[in-house]
């Protein structure tokens, strides 16, 4: 059972290039998460998704987009990439029903933008 | 909106109880609470989950009162390897997280 992998786990962007970082769990979850976490910071809420075809915006959605039209795959595009998104992106799912349950973390791709 | 509040850090020693204390502000009555721990490079891990009283598992105990406007997790005889940023993460659709508590666990 693998869980929540991202892909990839590292990668170097130059400034204006534009990228997805893939999201797959094989839980069956209903929501998914994207957070970006800044050195010694906690973790921010990017986008988040109740179901397949839903998406809203989380505290800092700007410069991002995303999409989620399997309940599997959560990518999140970067467009026209700025040295303020150099950070470290989780995404997260967890099943949501009539009492909360745990979520589970993927490992994390680390971008630098230069 | 539901807003958590912890200390942004905690010193300790080795073999002591560690309790680290979480305000939510306007939790929802269908919400439960639930306790993460983060290791540098790695993401946030589950610990413990509570609706009300007292949760006990292999690693945490998890102490909610009544009203539950609080909840303190409780670290039996920490260790070295204790030392990780803990959060009480807002619940609903939203899961935020903030800034967490950073615990140090000391020799």
């Amino acid at each position: 059972n693998a869980g929540v992998t991202q892909t990839p786990k590292f990668r170097i962007l130059k400034i204006g290039q534009s990228m997805t970082l893939q999201c797959t769990q094989d839980m069956n979850h209903n929501y998914m998460y994207w957070y970006r976490q800044d050195p010694g910071m906690g973790l921010k809420l990017i986008y988040y998704s109740v179901g397949a075809g839903i998406t809203d915006k989380g505290e800092v959605p700007n410069g991002y987009n995303v999409s989620r039209s399997t309940t599997e795959d959560f990518p999140l595009r970067l467009e026209l990439a700025a040295p303020s998104q150099t950070s470290v992106y989780f995404c997260a799912s967890v099943w949501v029903g009539t009492a909360n349950t745990e979520a589970f973390f993927g490992q994390g791709t680390r971008l630098t933008v230069v | 909106l539901a807003k958590t509040t912890q200390p942004i850090s905690m010193d300790s020693y080795e073999g002591q109880e560690v309790n680290i204390t979480c305000s939510h502000n306007n939790i929802a009555t269908n919400d439960y609470i639930t306790w993460y721990q983060q290791f540098p490079s790695q993401g946030p891990r589950f610990i413990i989950q509570g609706y009300k009283t007292k949760v006990t598992n292999e690693v945490a105990s998890l102490f909610i009162p009544a009203d539950r406007k609080s909840s303190t997790l409780s670290l039996p005889r920490v260790s070295l390897s204790d030392t990780a940023v803990y959060y009480c993460p807002n619940a609903g659709n939203m899961l935020t997280f903030g800034g967490g508590t950073r615990l140090m666990v000391k020799p």
